[in-house]
């Protein structure tokens, strides 16, 4: 069965770096493309980004460009994300997710939830 | 602001039908760039409900559907459930973005 499984959840302080992980399995991974959403408490759904694991190609929302960065790594079937100068807003649940056959996110990562503080 | 508008609530009695709008614009619905729908009780991650405007993945119950026409589409669950309560959301990709967009979402309350 396909599984999206996430690193645990953090705690950061003010500035630095994360670096969440996706590992992909159930499906063969360099055919679907993964996107992460993140999701503040209590708000709605915020798209990330993508990532084509064939190719290594990303694309990031605007809002994101400069600050995330976005890898894979087919040997072991996952993709991480890396985002830099971490604030409080950034204290949030992050998601990956595969998309499937009708572009729609078909499956989801459980969250890793990340509580940034000075 | 989200992209996608949705309404904040919509509640039901058991049974009943419910219906939730999903209102976009030339560059994502109307483009037109297909909808989906998903599920997230609280907690938990999305699960999605409907996918490229009308199909449902499988295990989905059939009770609910999803339509679009023109910048909206609409979600509907008949025969509304106590576990149907959960927050909903419509989601589709925009152009003039190049990004993938959300509505604000819609909580479903079983009354």
């Amino acid at each position: 069965q396909v599984q999206l499984v996430q690193s645990g959840a953090a705690v950061m302080k003010t500035g630095a770096s994360l670096r969440v992980s996706c590992k992909s399995s159930g499906y063969t991974f360099i055919d679907y493309s993964i996107h992460w959403v993140r999701q503040a408490p209590g708000q709605g759904l915020e798209w990330m980004g993508w990532i084509i694991p064939k190719s290594g190609d990303t694309h990031l929302a605007g809002k994101f460009q400069g600050r995330v960065t976005m890898t894979r790594d087919t040997s072991s079937s996952t993709v991480y994300m890396d985002l830099s100068g971490l604030n409080s807003d950034d204290s949030v649940v992050y998601y990956c997710a595969r998309q499937g056959f009708w572009s729609s996110f078909d499956y989801w990562g459980q969250g890793t939830l990340v509580t940034v503080s000075s | 602001q989200s992209v996608l508008t949705q309404p904040p609530s919509v509640s039901g009695a058991p049974g009943q039908r419910v219906t939730i709008s999903c209102t976009g614009s030339s560059s994502n619905l109307g483009a037109p760039f297909d909808v989906h729908w998903y599920q997230q009780v609280p907690g938990t991650a999305p699960k999605v409900l409907i996918s490229g405007n009308t199909n449902r993945p499988s295990g989905v119950p059939d009770r609910f559907s999803g339509s679009k026409s023109g910048t909206s589409a609409s979600l509907a669950i008949s025969g509304l459930q106590a576990e149907d309560e959960a927050d909903y959301y419509c989601q589709s990709y925009d152009n003039s973005l190049s990004a993938w967009v959300f509505g604000g979402g819609t909580k479903v309350t079983v009354l």
